[in-house]
């Protein structure tokens, strides 16, 4: 089984910030992987399909990069609504799916 | 608007059983699978498995075999998760989610939550 892994576990930032959040896997994923926001008391949002599609109606600021074993996502321009958990989620063929363990980002 | 409505919360003793339902409602429910992630008090998102409500096929994560059990009922749109030989360590809030489709799994649209309590 594929084990993904994320840097930092946490992180503190002020409003207009720019976030970079990173996703490792233990072995070649391709670009299956996503990334999602989870506010406390919420179900998970996807915000990032395929390492790098938008979802839509998810802002512009949030972008995601990478392929292979490595992975970023970023938020450009931290906003006050930003503050969050990050998980990344890999899937492979079978299809089996995997989550990262997440980054929580709080204000600084 | 696509919707996943599941059922309320449980309080489980050690050892019994327990079956969350997920209504979906505002898109084809045979056309897309449905996956079920769960979440611990605190802790993050694991995945349990999905049922294509199609076929009723199912794949289920290693940690889970022989004690979760995927069903749907295409008549009423719901698709059920039954766990059994509950653990203290099952208490989690149980998700459904629904796979977005086109050959990717991302989970794009999500039910509520079901908080399952297990004590002795």
């Amino acid at each position: 089984d594929t084990q993904m892994t994320q840097s930092p576990p946490s992180l503190s930032a002020s409003v207009g910030d720019r976030v970079t959040i990173t996703c490792q896997a233990s072995q070649d994923i391709s670009n299956h992987l996503n990334w999602y926001q989870q506010k406390s008391g919420r179900a998970p949002k996807l915000l990032i399909y395929d390492t790098s599609n938008l979802e839509i109606g998810v802002p512009s600021r949030f972008s995601g990069s990478g392929s292979g074993t490595d992975f970023t996502f970023t938020i450009n321009s931290l906003q006050p609504e930003d503050f969050a958990t990050y998980y990344c989620q890999h899937y492979d063929d079978v299809p089996s799916v995997t989550f990262g363990p997440g980054t929580k980002v709080d204000l600084k | 608007q696509v919707q996943l409505v599941q059922s309320g919360a449980e309080v489980k003793k050690t050892g019994a059983s327990v079956k969350v339902s997920c209504k979906a409602s505002g898109y084809g429910f045979t056309g897309y699978y449905i996956h079920w992630v769960r979440q611990a008090p605190g802790q993050g998102l694991e995945w349990m498995g999905w049922i294509n409500p199609s076929s009723g096929g199912t794949k289920y994560a290693q940690k889970f075999q022989g004690r979760v059990t995927l069903t749907r009922d295409t008549s009423i749109r719901t698709a059920y998760m039954e766990l059994s030989r509950l653990r203290s360590d099952d208490t989690a809030l149980y998700y459904c989610a629904r796979e977005m489709g086109a050959m990717v799994i991302a989970f794009d649209n999500w039910g509520q939550g079901t908080l399952v309590t297990v004590s002795s």
